[in-house]
């Protein structure tokens, strides 16, 4: 079942904070965030896995709550370059399966100067 | 970048016709995906291989079908295409497939059935 991201879409100006939500009704064993701009691939951010930690890069970093089976991806002193569509990708079970991610349908994050 | 392409980058193709979409890697990765983007529906897989002539199929698996004779190379084709198959698909790959490793996206191929 595919996961649930909040908000759909969120405008924010240059320096200000973000957060973005994946949600899913089945237990989970990792989440992958990705950012994709217009025309452009998907591009990989981070990968958490089950165990709740919380991941980090430059300002971008994110938390992963296995009890509620939600990650929350958070955007600090939002860039102009942090534009673009987010997605989550799921993958349940085990953990040793090879079976693709399961995919949010994005929030697009628009940042205006 | 992980060296993966796909070929052809656009196409436009009518109702009816077979159409073959191909995902090239220099990775030497094991898993490999292929994934549709519509709309409000984000990415949904449609099949992946987990080896050389190992298939299997994904959400979105009806009207397709792909193959898989090199690590290399992943074919997906649409036997008789649809207006519903109007899409952008993505390829994508992975070393060992598990939970805790990436998958790593193609460009992309922007199909248009008529």
């Amino acid at each position: 079942q595919q996961p649930v991201q909040s908000p759909q879409a969120v405008i924010l100006r240059e320096g200000e904070d973000a957060v973005i939500n994946c949600s899913s009704s089945k237990a989970l064993y990792s989440v992958h965030w990705y950012r994709q701009k217009h025309g452009e691939a998907p591009v990989f951010l981070m990968i958490l896995l089950k165990g709740g930690e919380q991941k980090g890069h430059d300002k971008i970093s994110a938390s992963f709550n296995e009890k509620k089976q939600q990650s929350s991806l958070y955007l600090t002193a939002s860039q102009l370059s942090y534009s673009g569509t987010y997605f989550c990708g799921t993958e349940s079970g085990s953990g040793g399966g090879a079976d693709g991610l399961t995919f949010g349908k994005g929030t697009h994050l628009i940042i205006q100067p | 970048d992980a060296g993966i392409t796909q070929s052809p980058r656009h196409k436009v193709t009518e109702t009816g016709t077979p159409v073959t979409l191909r995902c090239h890697q220099t990775e030497n990765h094991r898993y490999m995906y292929w994934y549709r983007q519509d709309p409000g529906h984000g990415l949904r897989l449609i099949h992946y291989s987990y080896g050389v002539k190992d298939t299997d199929k994904g959400e979105v698996s009806d009207g397709y079908s792909v193959s898989r004779s090199k690590t290399e190379d992943f074919l997906l084709t649409l036997e008789s295409a649809t207006s519903s198959q109007t899409s952008v698909y993505f390829c994508a790959i992975s070393s060992s497939g598990g939970a805790q490793d990436t998958q790593y996206f193609g460009p992309g191929t922007r199909l248009t059935v008529l």
